[in-house]
């Protein structure tokens, strides 16, 4: 199993750019979650999908972000603009449906904006 | 609401001394109980989990951990440290009441003294 896969890995950008983060869960899973990391903050959970349908997303830190997941095998995260306070490691989970069920992490996109 | 505190941000040990991460939650129903791992650059890794039945649970790499409900708490533990477990450990909780939404501890940095 590929696990989940994350694009990019890295990304740099300059304030005020779109920045577009994309997630592939693993087959079979129909859960999917966007978290933030960063120093200040901690791990934080900012949205999370349920058969491609979000469920929470009390997380997104405000308008300019957003998430969509438009089939079973992929979801983007957008931010538009971006602002140098978002600069963070992104990351995405998958697991099957239920509150027992570990949730498996992708490997995370460092994001940089200047 | 859920909650979950991590004793210490940073623990270090000595190689082959016993490692001991503190792990408290708040809950008003049982709890599902999980520890994570992130190695340098990487995403979160499960160590291992606790859902029902056995109290102890033992996980990957010689950690294992015990559920006490009377004291709220699922501390991590491991005879002997190895300086390969240098890493940040993540304690998270779920329960039914909240779906899939895990809440994630700050988590503690283990450092290992040659």
């Amino acid at each position: 199993d590929a696990g989940v896969i994350q694009s990019p890995r890295h990304e740099v950008t300059e304030m005020g750019q779109e920045v577009t983060l994309r997630c592939k869960p693993i087959s079979g899973h129909n859960s999917l979650f966007w978290y933030r990391q960063t120093m200040m903050r901690g791990l934080e959970l900012l949205i999370y999908f349920n058969n491609n349908v979000p469920i929470d997303d009390s997380g997104m830190p405000e308008d300019r972000f957003s998430a969509k997941m438009p089939n079973a095998s992929f979801s983007t995260l957008k931010i538009q603009p971006s602002e140098p306070r978002d600069s963070a490691v992104y990351f995405c989970a998958s697991s099957l449906e239920s509150s027992y069920n570990e949730q498996f992490f992708g490997p995370g996109t460092r994001l940089t904006v200047l | 609401a859920q909650s979950v505190t991590q004793l210490g941000s940073h623990v270090s040990v000595s190689e082959g001394a016993l490692v001991l991460l503190r792990c408290n939650y708040s809950s008003s129903v049982p709890p599902y109980l999980f520890w994570y791992v992130q190695y340098p650059n990487q995403g979160l890794q499960l160590l291992l989990k606790y859902t029902t039945g056995a109290t102890l649970v033992k996980g990957i790499n010689g950690f294992e951990a015990e559920f006490k409900k009377s004291e709220t708490s699922f501390h991590l533990t491991k005879p002997s440290a190895h300086m390969s477990d240098a890493a940040e450990y993540f304690c998270a909780v779920s329960d039914h009441n909240y779906g899939q939404n895990f809440v994630f501890g700050p988590g503690t940095r283990l450092s290992v003294l040659p």
